[in-house]
């Protein structure tokens, strides 16, 4: 397996701006994460889905963050509009979903927000 | 609210040295207690994982040691070579919730 699949790797764009961010969880997975990693707050967790259907956005910053899950094999993350303040890392993982188990991670998206 | 508090921020070990990592966690529900370790560039992977009811867990030169009444794990790794370089994150889970809690994480440097 390829593992997660993320994209861009890297993204530069304008404030103001929308960015979408794309996940391929591993297949067979029923669980999927998407994290944010500055060096102010670490890794925070944004949003978790199980069996495509979220679960847990509490951690999603704002409104102008959002998350779909359209089936088991995509996932974006949205930012409309982006601002300079969200630029970090973005990380997609997955799980198999039966808890206590190993997430793995995607490469993650590099995002600066000028 | 930071319910897993990770020390040090950064660590700096010669070759060979034992750099320790140390984790605290307040909610007596965690029961599962993940280690991951992320190279520049990369997403975290997990190295190594252990379960309350053990006291240590060896995985090669990694060893989690677990002290459940001050509620606290550590990782240690053995004879630490330049490419254990990495940040590594400690984290805790409540049984069932399938969303672990990350710690802030650590930045090792092993010198040659």
């Amino acid at each position: 397996d390829a593992g997660v699949i993320q994209s861009p790797r890297h993204e530069v764009t304008e404030m103001g701006q929308e960015v979408t961010l794309r996940c391929k969880p591993i297949s067979g997975h029923n669980s999927l994460f998407w994290y944010r990693q500055t060096m102010m707050r670490g890794l925070e967790l944004l949003i978790y889905f199980n069996n495509n259907v979220p679960i847990d956005d509490s951690g999603m910053p704002e409104d102008r963050f959002s998350a779909k899950m359209p089936n088991a094999s995509f996932s974006t993350l949205k930012i409309q509009p982006s601002e300079p303040r969200d630029s970090a890392v973005y990380f997609c993982a997955s799980s198999l979903g039966q808890g206590q188990e190993t997430q793995y991670f995607g490469p993650g998206t590099r995002l600066l927000v000028l | 609210q930071q319910q897993v508090k990770q020390s040090p921020q950064s660590l700096i070990v010669q070759k060979g040295g034992i750099p320790i990592i140390n984790c605290a966690y307040e909610n007596t529900a965690f029961d599962y207690f993940p280690w991951y370790q992320q190279f520049p560039g990369k997403g975290p992977a997990l190295l190594i994982a252990i379960r309350p009811d053990v006291s240590e867990k060896k995985e090669g030169r990694f060893t989690i040691s677990f002290n459940k009444s001050a509620k606290q794990f550590s990782l240690h790794i053995m004879d630490s070579q330049p490419g254990d370089s990495a940040t590594y994150f400690c984290a805790a889970e409540v049984g069932g919730s399938y969303i672990p809690t990350f710690g802030r994480g650590t930045s090792l440097i092993v010198h040659p």
